[in-house]
């Protein structure tokens, strides 16, 4: 069982915009930045996001995330059937010292 | 851009020790303001942060492994390395090597992925 709490699935349609949730503790999100990946079946995950709503070069903008409090969320708008993947937040746990991950989200396009 | 590449065998029997290398190419270890670590994923199963290392030797583990988890760079040959003893089925998973978003922590987020490579134990 994971730290951070995600929803196992999660789906919209093409054009849709679709929030996937990271819910953790003062511990690990209360106190640290959230990252987001991205991971396609038999693939190394992505980074989307860091610094809680940064996203690196060459990631669309149709991705955004935000953070409050002890959570954080994922949002893709204008979703596309390429986005269907594995979805992953992780931060640091001050507690555990260590980084942890979210279970992870599926998401799929229908 | 960095890239990875993650070797190793494929099969490492109960108990044994299992040794992973990265090479690193498109960036210098040594002198690198950035960590590199190693994450696995078993199979079907979400991701587990292992440990990371600075070029300096100074290095962070995931306090549930830190007993059996030895990571250590070679930046004459630009690699790091992982060590995982007394291993067990449980161990069976992708093992990434990586390299952190951020300089200098290693919280942060990790930004290049090498592919990963497929560890069984197995007897």
């Amino acid at each position: 069982q994971s730290v951070l709490t995600q929803p196992p699935s999660a789906s919209g349609t093409p054009g849709q915009r679709v929030t996937i949730s990271c819910s953790g503790t003062r511990s690990n999100i209360g106190g640290n930045t959230v990252e987001w990946y991205q991971q396609f079946p038999g693939t190394a995950p992505k980074l989307l996001v860091y610094s809680n709503n940064q996203r690196p070069s060459g990631v669309p903008d149709r991705f955004s995330a935000s953070k409050s409090g002890t959570s954080a969320s994922l949002a893709i708008s204008g979703l596309q059937s390429e986005d269907e993947a594995g979805y992953f937040c992780a931060t640091w746990d001050d507690s555990l010292s260590c980084v942890i991950f979210g279970g992870g989200t599926n998401l799929t396009v229908l | 851009q960095p890239q990875l590449q993650a070797s190793g065998p494929g099969l490492v029997k109960p108990a044994e020790t299992l040794s992973l290398s990265c090479t690193v190419s498109g960036d210098s270890i040594i002198n690198s303001p950035y960590f590199w670590g190693w994450i696995r994923q078993p199979p079907g199963k979400g991701l587990e942060w292992i440990g990371s290392i600075f070029f300096s030797g100074t290095t962070h583990y995931n306090p549930s492994l830190r007993s059996r988890v030895t990571i250590s760079v070679d930046t004459s040959k630009n690699q790091f390395f992982l060590n995982l003893s007394s291993m067990t089925a449980a161990d069976t998973a992708v093992y990434y090597c990586s390299r952190s978003a951020v300089q200098r922590v290693v919280r942060g987020g990790f930004h290049h992925w090498g592919q990963g490579t497929l560890v069984t134990v197995s007897s």
